[in-house]
């Protein structure tokens, strides 16, 4: 099993539509969580950083975490075309460096 | 800010060559670089940590004689695949962290990629 499960999609969304993606892990050392967009052929750009549980909001991008349930969303309003790309989730522990990646979902928004 | 370059962006080598690549802070000091490596359609694996000045630290299975990582300065680190052979095709990804700004950032920020591919 992996340490973090993403689900890759494709996840095809009219354009306007909500797009609501997420990661569940089983390590709960994970403090850290973070979200990437990754578009094709080109490096991760981070979208959203949280530390520990609650929800943090940036424009139209919703981060949600339940440390007691190992489940993490991402939530995109008002999806534009612009929005298809990759979507990664990383954790990272307290201690250390390293990031610990989902597989990545497959994002489309068709005009 | 936090920009991360990488160079080259694409390259072409034959079997049996060695490889250079570079990562660069453009607008802050990397006192530390990761770097990744990533197959079609599957997530990051990273590959190795590097602080500046010391060795890198490479995560199991990824050999060290193979994959040569210096940082030998804040804004620069260099991954030297050597004897490249097919399997090692691939997109190569650094990312850095480090004083943003003049604060400490313990975000990573990611380069471009670097897709190499041997012949």
């Amino acid at each position: 099993q992996k340490e973090v499960e993403q689900d890759p999609g494709p996840l095809s969304v009219p354009e306007g539509a909500i797009v609501s993606l997420n990661c569940t892990y089983s390590n709960s050392a994970f403090q850290y969580f973070m979200w990437y967009r990754q578009y094709s052929r080109k490096g991760p750009e981070l979208l959203m950083y949280t530390y520990s549980s609650g929800n943090k909001e940036d424009g139209r991008f919703t981060a949600q975490v339940d440390k007691s349930s190992k489940y993490i969303s991402l939530f995109i309003r008002d999806s534009q075309p612009s929005d298809s790309a990759t979507y990664l989730c990383a954790m990272k522990a307290a201690a250390g460096n390293k990031l610990t990646f989902g597989g990545g979902t497959r994002v489309l928004v068709k005009p | 800010g936090a920009v991360v370059s990488q160079h080259p962006s694409r390259v072409i080598c034959k079997s049996g060559t060695s490889v250079k690549i570079e990562c660069r802070s453009l607008d802050f000091q990397a006192t530390t670089m990761f770097w990744y490596r990533q197959f079609p359609k599957q997530s990051l694996m990273l590959m190795a940590t590097s602080n500046e000045g010391s060795k890198a630290t490479y995560e199991q299975g990824v050999e060290k004689d193979k994959f040569l990582i210096n940082h030998a300065s804040l804004t620069l680190s260099t991954l030297t695949v050597t004897s490249a052979h097919p399997e090692d095709s691939s997109f190569y990804i650094c990312s850095a962290r480090g004083r943003v700004f003049g604060t400490i950032n313990y975000e990573q920020y990611f380069g471009p990629g670097t897709r190499l591919t041997v012949t």
